[in-house]
């Protein structure tokens, strides 16, 4: 099946960090640019960072940048999100996205996980 | 950067209705890169045009995307007891790639 499965959320104090992943199967993932998409409870989707299917080319929303870092292995199917001195507003649904194709820059997106939530909080 | 504006925010509207759902773009869109999705509660989006008028795998002939430069505009002919939902636009090709705040099409 054609999935990705996101996990590493989960409840964390404002300045502290956490690392999502999203593991992704059933197609060929080195083939595939990717990326991330948050919500807030209540709120619309943000477009948060896109990393290349080669890793070559990475962008980032100006609301995370410098906090943030994207990343991804192929011999694990997976995309990576670090995240470093998290706010308060960082609380959302964390969703990774696939692109259609290995476009170098941001794209639509085929294929999404069900998401993970991270909770900022004191 | 590019900023999207939905309306209207909600739209109520009955099973059979045609609903129409706009998306203005603060600048001119390039080479037709605008995408709509639709989500419903507790769901991932799911993409429903791309290129502006494309639909995308399985996605059924009711629903289609139009428009040119600023101005965009999703049509759904029949509204379905399934169709109620929350929809985005996205502007892709250039980073970053921004939504739109959504249009939530509700029962009337």
């Amino acid at each position: 099946e054609v999935q990705l499965v996101e996990s590493g959320g989960g409840l964390v104090k404002p300045g502290g960090s956490l690392r999502l992943s999203c593991a992704a199967s059933g197609f060929t993932f080195s083939s595939y640019s990717l990326t991330w998409v948050r919500q807030a409870p209540g709120k619309g989707l943000e477009w948060v960072s896109f990393i290349s299917s080669s890793s070559h080319y990475i962008y980032y929303a100006d609301s995370v940048k410098g906090r943030f870092t994207i990343s991804r292995d192929t011999a694990k199917n997976s995309l990576y999100l670090q995240m470093n001195s998290l706010r308060v507003e960082d609380t959302a649904v964390y969703y990774c996205a696939r692109d259609p194709g290995s476009h170098y820059v941001p794209w639509c997106f085929d294929l999404w996980g069900r998401g993970t939530l991270v909770t900022v909080s004191s | 950067e590019i900023v999207l504006t939905q309306s209207p925010g909600t739209l109520s509207l009955s099973p059979g209705e045609r609903a129409t759902l706009s998306c203005r773009t603060s600048q001119s869109v390039s080479n037709s890169y605008l995408a709509w999705y639709q989500q419903k509660p507790g769901q991932a989006p799911r993409l429903l045009i791309y290129g502006v008028s494309s639909r995308a795998t399985g996605i059924p002939d009711r629903f289609s995307g139009s428009g040119s430069g600023t101005d965009f505009t999703l049509t759904i002919s029949r509204l379905e007891p399934e169709d109620f939902a929350v929809y985005y636009c996205q502007q892709y090709g250039s980073s970053p790639a921004p939504f739109g705040g959504g249009t939530k099409v509700e029962i009337k």
